[in-house]
């Protein structure tokens, strides 16, 4: 069974560094991308970008380049999303999802398969 | 960046109501959209990828539809248990972007 397992919820303030994580199993980590997806109190979904853990590339969305960072540690199976210095606005839910493809002929699909828990992540000022 | 807008933002339909959903992309995305459903207090769930695929373990009664800017979800008959907020994912450039949200009551 395909499982991704993330961190549980943080309590911070503004300024302090955060690391969250989320650990894959049921499948071969390196196989699949993971995207990060932010949800902040009452409000959609954001895409903050996806990491291709066989060799660390990421794509970033322009909205949360140099804010965070996305990683992956291949050998443990697990991705990172970073803050080096957290603000207030940062409070919300953040999930990691499996970024798969799938291919029909030539054409070639992808979407976020299975999700996280979510990471509760509550900044206060 | 590509901008999806989703309508309607409410609705609110009976048990066995057909219900549908649409999706307006800003320019053309061939079919590389998906749908989640996203229940109160829970992660996202996929519903359809590739506009019309549903994945293996999605009730058929939900179905999608659309190429280029206009995209639907159709339930065909609503059930207690779809009560929850639906999103549409462009997954055609970078950087993806989501619809706002359809947030689904039953009456």
């Amino acid at each position: 069974e395909v499982q991704l397992v993330q961190s549980g919820p943080e309590v911070k303030k503004s300024g302090e560094s955060l690391r969250i994580s989320c650990k894959g199993s049921g499948y071969t980590f390196t196989r699949y991308w993971i995207a990060w997806v932010r949800q902040m109190p009452g409000k959609g979904l954001e895409w903050m970008g996806s990491i291709d853990p066989s060799d660390s590339y990421i794509n970033y969305s322009p909205s949360f380049q140099g804010h965070v960072s996305i990683s992956a540690d291949k050998s443990i199976s697990t991705a990172y999303l970073q803050w080096s210095s957290l603000m207030a606005s940062d409070t919300a839910m953040y999930y990691c999802a499996r970024h798969s493809t799938t291919s029909h002929g030539v054409v070639i699909y992808e979407y976020f398969d299975n999700w996280g828990q979510g990471s509760l992540v509550t900044v206060s000022s | 960046d590509i901008h999806l807008t989703q309508s309607p933002s409410f609705l609110s339909a009976s048990v066995g109501d057909r219900v549908t959903v649409t999706c307006r992309a800003s320019q053309g995305i061939t079919n590389y959209l998906a749908w989640y459903q996203q229940k109160p207090g829970k992660a996202p769930n996929l519903l359809i990828y590739g506009a019309s695929t549903l994945p293996s373990g999605v009730p058929s009664r939900f179905s999608g539809s659309g190429s280029g800017t206009d995209f639907t979800l159709t339930i065909s008959s609503l059930q207690p248990e779809d009560l929850a907020t639906y999103y549409c994912l462009q997954l055609s450039n970078y950087p993806f972007t989501f619809g706002q949200g359809t947030k689904l009551e039953i009456k």
